[in-house]
Formats: C-alpha cells, sequence, structure tokens
C-alpha cells in the first residue's frame, strides 16, 4: 500500500524564485496537513486541509506562502518570492476524519528545499 | 496554546542500556501526547501515543511512556537499546487531534 508521498525530494532555487511542492496523501484520505522544518527544529503546522478547503491557515509565515488542494486529494504547496529563510524540509501528512475521534497522522519523506 | 520542551538535544548512550528522553508540555486544557522517531532522509513514524486512560503508554520497538498530569510530562523509555534506535526523537502534543505542536527534537546515537 502506498504511503504519503511528496515530489520532488529535493529543490533547490535561486532567491526570489517560486517554487511548487507536491503532495500526494494516501488514498481516502480526507485531512491533510504541511508542516515546515528548519534545521535542529520539530515540524512547525503550517496548514490543514479538510477535503478541499483550508479548514486552519494559521500557520503559513506570510502571504508568499499558499496551499491548495482543488479535488480534495493532491495538495500543491507555493511559495513566492523565495528567500533564503525558506530553506527547510517541508513535510506533509495526510489522516482519515470523522467526527469525534482523533486520527493518526501518517507522514510523507518530505521536500528539502534549498534557497540559494 | 499548547508547546512542547525536549529537554535534551542529544543523547548518547551504549548498545543494551537503557535510555530515557524527557518532554515536557504546556497546555491549558486536556491533551493528546506523542513521540515520532525520525530515521535520516525518512518521514515521520509514530510510535506511541496517549489519549486517554492508561497513564502508561506501550509503543512499537520496544519503546514506552508515561503520561504525569501533575508533572505536565511524557517521558519516553526504553529499557535495553539497539544500534538501530540511532534516531531524531519528537515529542508532540495537540488539543484537538489535529494542531500538533511539535519539541525541537532529541538526538539518540547508541554506540557500540
Amino acid at each position: 500500500g502506498a504511503g504519503v508521498s511528496q515530489t520532488p525530494s529535493n529543490k533547490v532555487t535561486e532567491k526570489g524564485k517560486y517554487v511548487e511542492l507536491r503532495c500526494d496523501p494516501i488514498s481516502g484520505h480526507t485531512a491533510l496537513y504541511w508542516y515546515r522544518q528548519s534545521l535542529g527544529q520539530g515540524p512547525e503546522f503550517l496548514i490543514y486541509f479538510q477535503g478541499t478547503g483550508a479548514a486552519d491557515d494559521s500557520g503559513l509565515p506570510n502571504d508568499r506562502f499558499f496551499a491548495v488542494r482543488p479535488e480534495g486529494s493532491v495538495s500543491t504547496l507555493k511559495i513566492q518570492r523565495t528567500e533564503r529563510g525558506d530553506s527547510a524540509v517541508y513535510l506533509c501528512a495526510s489522516s482519515s476524519e470523522w467526527e469525534g475521534s482523533y486520527n493518526e497522522q501518517f507522514f510523507g519523506p518530505g521536500t528539502r528545499l534549498t534557497v540559494l | 496554546a499548547q508547546s512542547v520542551t525536549q529537554l535534551d538535544s542529544q543523547v548518547p548512550v551504549f548498545e543494551e542500556a537503557p535510555v530515557e528522553l524527557r518532554c515536557n508540555y504546556s497546555s491549558s486544557v486536556s491533551v493528546y501526547l506523542f513521540w515520532y522517531v525520525q530515521y535520516p532522509n525518512q518521514g515521520l513514524q509514530l510510535l506511541l501515543k496517549y489519549l486517554s486512560g492508561s497513564t502508561l503508554v506501550k509503543g512499537i520497538n520496544g519503546f514506552e511512556a508515561e503520561f504525569n498530569k501533575s508533572q505536565t510530562s511524557f517521558h519516553l523509555r526504553k529499557p535495553s537499546v539497539h544500534i538501530s534506535d540511532t534516531a531524531e526523537y519528537f515529542c508532540a502534543v495537540s488539543e484537538g487531534g489535529r494542531d500538533m505542536r511539535f519539541g525541537a527534537g532529541t538526538r539518540l546515537t547508541v554506540k557500540p
């Protein structure tokens, strides 16, 4: 069975460029999460989708960051005008979702973004 | 808002020795608590979780953790470690099951 996959595994870009990071969740999982893990730190929550809509985007650091999930499956994290401080590993996780119950988040391997 | 403090950034230990990785949390409400392991170039893997009930939680690979509400702690333990346990370990807290907050991590290095 396939787990959460993320592409590319590594992305090197120049300061000021635009990047897109893709996440393919586990089939059937309705909830999808993005986290950012800077060097020497734990994952930091960015955004959570329930279906197609962003249920909580309070972790996005500024308006250069945007994420979409148009069909409720694959999600793309988009970063405009990249800065060196955006360099990090971007993690995606997915979970099934139903009311009143905890659902384990399954993590992908991450995309390592390096902004030169 | 909830937060997590992992008290040790690095823990070196010899093979077959016991280990404890410390985690303290802060929250104004009841929480869920988790320990994740991250091997090099791999995603996070759930070791164990506390949702409710018994305060001693057993996980995979022989790890266990004890929830202590009065001390707001959730320390991870293993009685005898193996070389293969070398990895980064993250403690996490959630107030609603979705909004997880992670600690900075503890790098466990098991030496022969």
